[in-house]
């Protein structure tokens, strides 16, 4: 079955300290992209990924950081988190054919205190 | 921001009747995409409408695209109970439809 896995899919954890949440395609995507999502803004993007060693910024990066060493894994990784960092987040992948839509994962529920 | 706004923000409705939402954006795009939301849960692709396209149908969902207006509209017909959701309109601004600007959605409750 053609799916985005995300793990863990909730997480209470403490400021500062450092997580790794994980991000896994079975589909060959080359492109993969991570959103938070908060109340009344909507899916804001991250970072994302054309392929192999090739990240971007997105809109709201900051605290935030990516690594693309295999083509079906994108790790998020928050180095010290910080209690505005609470948010749902969520993993997509899509073809980078034209017109490819975006698979998402079912999101993983984080809360610093 | 290029952030897409639907329209209205919630809404309610019986089973049976049609929903419609919108969907205005600011500069040209490449291709339009509904996505679908239930609760806390994953979005999942219902439809993508390309900026040379006016209609679209699949299934019991009609979308439209004016871009002389950057507005389109999503009508989804004999609505059930399992529609409700949250709706979000996603525009693409690259042909690989990869760089997505999601709009902040509208909440659609449909009671039976």
């Amino acid at each position: 079955e053609a799916q985005v896995t995300q793990n863990p899919r909730y997480l209470i954890t403490v400021t500062g300290k450092k997580l790794t949440v994980t991000c896994s395609q079975n589909m060959n995507h080359e492109y993969m992209s991570w959103y938070r999502q908060d109340p009344g803004l909507g899916l804001r993007q991250i970072y994302y990924s054309m392929n192999v060693e090739v990240t971007d910024k997105g809109d709201v990066p900051e605290g935030y950081k990516v690594s693309r060493k295999e083509k079906r894994n994108f790790p998020l990784i928050l180095e010290s988190p910080s209690p505005n960092q609470t948010s749902l987040y969520f993993c997509a992948s899509s073809s980078l054919r034209p017109g490819g839509t975006q698979y998402f994962g079912p999101g993983t529920r984080l809360l610093v205190l | 921001s290029q952030q897409g706004e639907e329209d209205p923000q919630a809404l309610s409705i019986q089973e049976g009747e049609n929903a419609t939402m919108n969907c205005s954006y600011k500069t040209s795009i490449n291709n339009l995409q509904w996505y679908r939301q239930n609760s806390g849960r994953g979005l999942v692709h219902l439809i993508l409408i390309r900026s040379n396209e006016r209609e679209k149908h699949s299934g019991r969902l009609r979308v439209t695209l004016d871009t002389s207006k950057k507005s389109s509209s999503l009508l989804i017909t004999a609505s059930r109970a399992a529609d409700t959701a949250s709706y979000f309109c996603a525009t693409a601004y690259n042909q690989a439809g990869t760089a997505l600007i999601f709009g902040k959605g509208t909440t659609l409750s449909v009671s039976s």
